[in-house]
């Protein structure tokens, strides 16, 4: 079974510009999270969907959003990004959303704003 | 807000030799997991937790969830090379979903 796939692996944008990064569940998986890594502030819950909706958001500005497909894809996107906006992104995806459920993360997205 | 105060930052150890670690939380969460991170990878689960008191092993592996709930920790036994990588406890409160706190992470090197 394909793990979590993120894309794209590497990015460098100009402060100001807008950015959308995309994550591909494990086949039959319908929850995806998203996390922000950094070195300064760790990995923090950016947002999680389950069957298209918005379940749960973290501490992020409103340039932080998100959404899921029908075939359980999701993307995030940020707009006017800021220098502090460089990190890992990660996604993570597990069948349902029950607390016992194991997540899968992805191998990250990282961002670097210049 | 929530936090996780994972110590130690970060540990040298001999290749043979036990490792402890271990997290507090300023509140109670309902589950505890620590992860694995290796360079270039995302975090895999190690461990999860469910109940208070819960000692639970996989392996070389094993994590207790604190009587409190506000603490775990995890201890690795006779470490080996591949053990390198960044240990992270993570909590959940029980009222967010997935909204997951994770500790700052233990960088562990282990020489040969």
């Amino acid at each position: 079974k394909a793990g979590v796939t993120q894309t794209p692996r590497y990015l460098i944008k100009t402060r100001g510009q807008q950015v959308t990064l995309s994550c591909s569940p494990i086949s039959g998986h319908r929850s995806v999270s998203w996390y922000q890594q950094t070195p300064g502030q760790g990995l923090q819950f950016l947002f999680e969907y389950f069957s298209e909706t918005q379940r749960n958001k973290g501490n992020f500005p409103g340039r932080f959003s998100g959404r899921q497909f029908s075939n359980s894809r999701s993307e995030m996107n940020v707009s006017t990004l800021e220098l502090g906006d460089s990190a890992l992104y990660l996604c993570a995806s597990s069948w349902g959303h029950e607390d016992m459920e194991t997540q899968y993360f992805g191998p990250g997205t990282r961002l670097l704003v210049l | 807000g929530q936090q996780l105060n994972q110590s130690p930052q970060s540990m040298f150890i001999q290749e043979g030799e036990d490792v402890s670690m271990n997290c507090t939380s300023s509140s109670i969460f309902n589950t505890w997991l620590w992860y694995k991170q290796d360079p270039g990878e995302g975090p895999v689960l190690l461990i999860a937790l469910y109940k208070a008191g819960e000692l639970t092993s996989n392996g070389r592996l094993t994590a207790q969830f604190g009587i409190t709930r506000k603490d775990s920790f995890l201890n690795i036994s006779a470490s080996i090379p591949s053990d390198v990588g960044i240990y992270f406890c993570a909590g959940r409160d029980g009222t967010g979903g997935f909204k997951t706190i994770f500790g700052a992470g233990t960088r562990l090197f282990v020489k040969a």
